[in-house]
């Protein structure tokens, strides 16, 4: 059980905005730990979306953008894509006692 | 660019140990500024961290939940870093990736394209 939570899944047309969570709490996410967003295609290696809340490597579209507040961070993708179809993971730091976590992983299915 | 292979065996029988390398090519294991970790999937869950080692070997930070089975360890040498985990069970089944972590902001950044091990007699 992750200390993280992410919506099992979330959908939306082509073109659509769609949003996912991730829930923390004030010995991760709250505690000034950066969060990372990955994006997870099935039999491929993740690739890093988001650093750092709400910076984007070089070479990911600005259609994915995150945010950070408090003790919870936002993943949204604009003009939804077929190939934006995956599962998403968010990552934090959950100090001495956790070490590195992820969530445990939110869906996104394009209608 | 970076790039990172896993090898090792596919099948190991449970309360062996499952040994895992990782290669680095296109870069330095020794590059200060990153940091090199693993990663699982057990089958249809999600990610889980299992560990993160210095090139230098003298820092190294394990998942609370497997710290007592886990060891990482570098070779410079080669180019390449390890992980063992001992007395596995049917719930260590799964891919296990390797992966850079840059130290300026704890993301891992670049992966290796995992590999299956499970654990069955």
């Amino acid at each position: 059980q992750s200390v993280l939570t992410q919506p099992p899944s979330v959908s939306g047309a082509p073109g659509q905005r769609v949003t996912i969570s991730c829930t923390g709490s004030s010995s991760n996410i709250g505690a000034g730990y950066n969060v990372h967003w990955y994006q997870h295609l099935p039999g491929t290696a993740p690739k890093l979306l988001i650093y750092g809340n709400n910076n984007r490597p070089s070479g990911v579209p600005d259609r994915f953008s995150g945010s950070k507040s408090g003790t919870s961070a936002s993943l949204a993708i604009t003009g939804l894509r077929a190939e934006d179809e995956a599962d998403y993971y968010c990552q934090s730091y959950g100090g001495s006692l956790s070490g590195y976590v992820f969530g445990p992983g939110t869906k996104v299915t394009v209608l | 660019q970076l790039q990172l292979q896993e090898s090792g065996p596919g099948l190991v029988k449970p309360s062996e140990t499952l040994s895992l390398n990782c290669t680095v090519s296109g870069g330095f294991i020794s590059d200060r500024y990153s940091y090199w970790g693993w990663i699982r999937q057990p089958p249809g869950k999600g990610l889980e961290w299992i560990g993160t080692v210095y090139y230098s070997g003298s820092t190294s930070y394990y998942s609370p939940s497997l710290k007592s089975r886990i060891t990482l360890s570098v070779d410079t040498s080669k180019n390449q870093f390890s992980l063992r985990l001992i007395s596995v069970t049917a719930a260590d089944t799964a891919v296990y990736y390797c992966a850079r972590q840059v130290t300026t902001a704890d993301a891992f950044d670049f992966w290796g394209q995992g590999t299956m091990v499970s654990v069955s007699s």
